[in-house]
Formats: structure tokens, C-alpha cells, sequence
């Protein structure tokens, strides 16, 4: 079974400061894994995706996330935060199996940058 | 291209009512899936579909709850009798038939469900 835990709730940053949010996954297969983007009342974008390759993947609006095998986890990051980026994210994990592409969701974090 | 389209995008019911959602996926897409998101908690899968076929039904609640994807028209999630706990954002989403193995999903913009 597959499963996602993001460490964190709630994450508040200054405008310019570093982002970080954290997810580990569990999968007994090789993860496909993906980060989404909820801004209030709307549906979900997504931000990047891994699946085979570079480990280091980078996404829309400067995050980037590293796929780390070894500690099974796959953080988002971005260098410096601006206010539009105030939102939810949501880890999420997947394996192509049966011929279709499940995803597993993390709780979310709500992402809160303060100036 | 228009992205996935869900109506109506709030709805309130009374206890013992019905609440029917509609989801259009992308031009193209072929294969539906929908999850509910409670409140403060991520998303959970609760079906999958393509047309005129349940593929995976594991996330859906054994009764009050039923899925469709016709030939023609949009996918339909319909909760019969709700209940208070039913109040949730629904989420469907959509990917395209010959897709990569990587199958990304494309998401609408959810359908509010409030039950009074």
C-alpha cells in the first residue's frame, strides 16, 4: 500500500525567505510523485511531477523538489517566497499499475508568507 | 482547450436529499476519476471510471453513493439520502487515453456540497 505524510500543517515564511515543505512517501514500487497547488476555493494545479530520471525536478513558479529514494522522501522547495504564493499544497503518490494512475494524497500543508 | 468542468460549483441540500454532480473531462480524455476532500484533510480517491465502465470503485462508501461515465455526456457522481457528513469538496479529474505512463491528472475546480 502507498502512503504520503507531510510533515506540517501549517508552514508560515517571511516574503524572500526559503520555502520548505516536507513529504515522505511509503510504496513498495517505484513512486511516481507529485506536487499540487490548491489556492482558496479552486480546484488543484499541479506544480511538478517525478516519474524516471532526473532526481531533481523543477516545476511552475520557481519550486522544485528532489527525489530522494534513500529517505523516501520528496521535499518542495523555492529559494524566495512572494505573497502569491500563499496557499495549500498537497503531496501525492502514485504507481502505474492495472493500467491507471491512482493518487494517493498527503493532508496538506497551508503555506502562509507574512511580509 | 477548456479544462475539466464541474456544475455546479456550490450546492446545498437538506438531509434526505439527493445531490447529483457533473464533471466534463478535457477534449480527448477518456478516463475519470473522482475524489472528495473533507474539510481540513487532503484528498481520497473514490472512483475511477472510463466511459461506460467502473474501473475502481475501492474509495466509494458501499451505499448512498454511485458513479456513471455514458457514452454521451458528462460523468455523474450521485449521493442519494446525504447526510451532514456528506459536505466535502468533490474533485473529478481527467486524463487522456493514450496517455504516458506518468498519467497526469487534470483537475476541476470542485463542486462544494454543503448538507443542512
Amino acid at each position: 500500500a502507498q502512503s504520503v505524510t507531510q510533515l506540517g500543517s501549517h508552514v508560515s515564511v517571511s516574503e524572500g525567505a526559503l520555502v520548505l515543505l516536507r513529504c515522505n512517501y511509503s510504496s513498495s514500487v517505484p513512486p511516481y510523485l507529485f506536487w499540487y497547488v490548491q489556492y482558496p476555493n479552486q480546484g488543484l494545479q499541479l506544480l511538478l511531477k517525478y516519474t524516471t530520471g532526473a532526481t531533481l525536478v523543477k516545476g511552475i513558479n520557481g519550486f522544485e523538489a528532489e527525489f530522494k529514494k534513500s529517505e523516501t522522501s520528496f521535499h518542495l522547495t523555492k529559494p524566495s517566497a512572494h505573497m502569491s504564493d500563499a496557499a495549500e499544497y498537497f503531496c501525492a503518490v502514485s504507481s502505474f499499475s492495472g493500467g491507471y494512475n491512482k493518487l494517493i494524497f498527503g493532508a496538506g500543508t497551508r503555506l502562509a508568507v507574512h511580509p | 482547450n477548456a479544462g475539466v468542468m464541474q456544475n455546479p460549483r456550490h450546492l446545498v441540500r437538506r438531509r434526505g436529499q439527493e445531490a447529483r454532480l457533473r464533471c466534463s473531462p478535457m477534449k480527448g480524455h477518456s478516463h475519470v476519476y473522482w475524489y472528495r476532500q473533507l474539510p481540513e484533510e487532503g484528498l481520497k480517491f473514490m472512483v475511477y471510471l472510463q466511459k461506460e465502465n467502473i474501473i475502481d470503485e475501492s474509495g466509494m462508501p458501499k451505499e448512498r453513493f454511485s458513479a456513471e461515465f455514458p457514452k454521451e455526456g458528462p460523468s455523474i457522481l450521485r449521493i442519494q439520502q446525504v447526510v451532514r457528513g456528506d459536505s466535502a469538496a468533490y474533485f473529478c479529474a481527467s486524463s487522456p487515453r493514450d496517455s504516458p505512463t506518468y498519467n497526469e491528472q487534470f483537475f476541476g475546480p470542485g463542486t462544494r456540497l454543503t448538507v443542512l
